[in-house]
Formats: C-alpha cells, sequence, structure tokens
C-alpha cells in the first residue's frame, strides 16, 4: 500500500542555519512527489512538486527537494532558514491513478529558534 | 480573488446538529476533495468528485454527504455531529490526473461540544 513517511515530527533550527526535512514514500509506480506547508491557521501551500526529470527540484521560498529512487526518499531543503519558516510541513505522493488522491505524511512542525 | 474558498472558517456546534460546509473554486479544475486534518495534524482524504461525480469515498461513515451541484463547487454536509467529528476540514481541487497539484482552501474548524 502507498505511504508516506516524514520520520521527525518536531525539528528546531536556528535562524540562518540549513534545513532538511526527510521524507520517504512507498509506491509501486513511478511516483508523483509534493512538498506542502501549513502555517499556523491556514490552509496549505505547495512548495514544490516532483513528476519526472531532474531529480532535484526548486520550489518557492528557496526551498528545494531531491528525488532518489535508490532511498525512496524526498527530502526538502534549504540553505539558510528564515523565522517566517516557522509552520508545518507535510510531503506527499500523488496515487490512484483515475482515483486520483494525495496521501500525506504525518508532517514535520518545523520551529526557527532566533 | 481566492483561488479554493470555504465556508465558514470555524463551526462550532453541538452534537446531534446537523451542519454543512461549502466550497467553491475558480480555477476551472475538473476534480474536487475533502480532506480532514485530525487534532494530531494528520491528514486524510474523505472524498473526491470529478465533474460532480463521486470518484472516491474513503470509508467515511455516511452521516458525512458530499454534494456537487456543478464541478466548482462542492459542499460537505454532516449529520448527526459526533464530538469526533471536530477537526479541521480542507476542501481542494486539481485538473484531471496524477500530475497536477492540489490547491485548498483555509479550512474550517470544526468543534463539536
Amino acid at each position: 500500500a502507498q505511504s508516506v513517511t516524514q520520520p521527525d515530527i518536531h525539528i528546531t533550527v536556528s535562524e540562518g542555519a540549513s534545513l532538511e526535512l526527510r521524507c520517504n514514500y512507498s509506491y509501486g509506480a513511478t511516483p508523483y512527489l509534493f512538498w506542502y506547508v501549513q502555517s499556523p491557521g491556514q490552509g496549505l501551500q505547495l512548495l514544490l512538486k516532483y513528476f519526472s526529470g531532474d531529480t532535484l527540484v526548486q520550489g518557492i521560498k528557496g526551498f528545494e527537494a531531491e528525488f532518489k529512487r535508490s532511498q525512496s526518499s524526498f527530502n526538502l531543503r534549504k540553505p539558510s532558514v528564515h523565522w517566517s519558516d516557522a509552520a508545518e510541513y507535510f510531503c506527499a505522493v500523488g496515487a490512484g491513478g483515475s482515483s486520483y488522491k494525495l496521501i500525506f505524511g504525518s508532517g514535520t512542525r518545523l520551529l526557527v529558534r532566533p | 480573488d481566492t483561488a479554493v474558498s470555504q465556508t465558514p472558517k470555524y463551526l462550532v456546534t453541538q452534537m446531534g446538529n446537523d451542519k454543512s460546509i461549502k466550497c467553491e473554486q475558480n480555477l476551472g479544475h475538473d476534480t474536487m476533495y475533502w480532506y480532514k486534518q485530525d487534532s494530531k495534524k494528520f491528514l486524510k482524504i474523505m472524498f473526491s468528485y470529478n465533474n460532480k461525480e463521486l470518484i472516491i469515498n474513503e470509508t467515511v461513515p455516511n452521516r458525512f454527504s458530499p454534494k456537487s451541484p456543478d464541478k466548482a463547487h462542492l459542499n460537505l454536509h454532516i449529520n448527526s455531529l459526533e464530538l469526533g467529528d471536530s477537526a479541521v476540514y480542507f476542501c481542494a481541487s486539481s485538473l484531471q490526473g496524477p500530475d497536477t497539484e492540489a490547491f485548498f482552501g483555509q479550512g474550517t474548524r470544526l468543534t463539536v461540544v
């Protein structure tokens, strides 16, 4: 069955430090992978997506993610975190063909130290 | 203009009541969804509609009934509300197909007391 695992419930980084959020997926076919961010009291905003091609994808707000098929991973990175990046981050895989849906990981809460 | 809009944003109601949440998208998308986010932030799909046709009904109690009057609207009606229905409900829309992104509404926080 398809699934997404985000092993880190919380991550705390200092402002200006680099960030990596982990995501592992289980999916039999070519995965369609997404990272969404949810700020407090807000909906989900798409940061970036991977469908095919270059395995390093660039997103909004300075985020990037690298798809590694051999590791079934799609980790999110940012070289220098800003205080405004504090939020909940969700990795998701698109699955189901004609019954398409997003399967989400459990999320990682990012806290930013001043 | 808001791409996917939900109303109301907050909903507090008593057990046993019936309530509805409305969703509208102005993106011209074919597919709309309802997702539920529980108290632990876990997001799970409930329903999806494609061109007003129900595609996914993900083992949701039949007290929950989605209705799509046209492809720009997907409303969620909940009968006989229970404490466990308290959650944030998100509407989303996308073009048809797996290689498309979903656009989410701001969510409706439902609290059943």
